[in-house]
């Protein structure tokens, strides 16, 4: 069992590109997270889909979209990437959004220069 | 915004030693966790309790739950070199909430 998969590990964008951070997860998980976490920052979440054919913004969605492409799989694209979006980016997932704990990818460290 | 506060934000102690890690929060919740995260990883699920259960053990895990104050503890027994890690509780609010975390606390353990 892999759990929670995400591509790339590691990531340099210039300002002003774009890039999909990939999530994947084998545990037929229903909701889904992306979370971005910063120096002294804790965990914010950015968007999350509560089951398939769902997304809803989280406390920080500005400058990000998503896409649930299937009960698997759950993108993040940064449009037009900036300084203020380096910081390290996890995917979860859990069974039912209410009362399962979370399984975190190894997640994505991304660097705007 | 956040609705966990740890604290200490940093602990550090010998091998053998307990830990004990604190967490403060706002709201009404439907169940508290706390999760561990070793440099450059994921988190790991450590302990779920409920809104109606106020303490439970995992292992060297020991989760107390006061909603009264709002707040909750986690104990590490023992301590080992390996336990060395930072500690987020995160909260639920039940209905169609997402989990919000804390900043967290850094655990040293030293051998």
């Amino acid at each position: 069992n892999a759990g929670v998969t995400q591509t790339p590990k590691f990531q340099v964008l210039k300002t002003g590109q774009s890039m999909t951070l990939q999530c994947a997860q084998d545990m037929n998980h229903n909701s889904m997270y992306w979370y971005r976490q910063d120096p002294g920052m804790g965990l914010r979440l950015i968007y999350y889909s509560a089951s398939e054919g769902t997304t809803d913004k989280g406390e920080v969605p500005n400058g990000y979209n998503v896409s649930r492409l299937n009960k698997r799989e759950f993108s993040l694209r940064l449009e037009s990437a900036a300084p203020s979006q380096t910081s390290v980016y996890f995917c979860a997932s859990t069974t039912d959004r209410a009362g399962g704990g979370y399984t975190f990818g190894s997640g994505t460290r991304l660097t705007v220069v | 915004s956040q609705q966990g506060e740890e604290d200490p934000q940093a602990l550090s102690i010998q091998e053998g030693e307990n830990a004990t890690m604190n967490c403060s929060y706002k709201t009404s919740i439907n169940n508290l966790q706390w999760y561990r995260q070793n440099s450059g990883r994921g988190l790991v699920h450590l302990i779920l309790i409920r809104s109606n259960e106020r303490e439970k053990h995992s292992g060297r895990l020991r989760v107390t739950l006061d909603t009264s104050k709002k707040s909750s503890s986690l104990l590490i027994t023992a301590s080992r070199a390996a336990d060395t890690a930072s500690y987020f509780c995160a909260t639920d609010a039940g209905g169609y909430s997402t989990l919000t975390f804390g900043k967290g606390t850094m655990l040293l353990v030293s051998p």
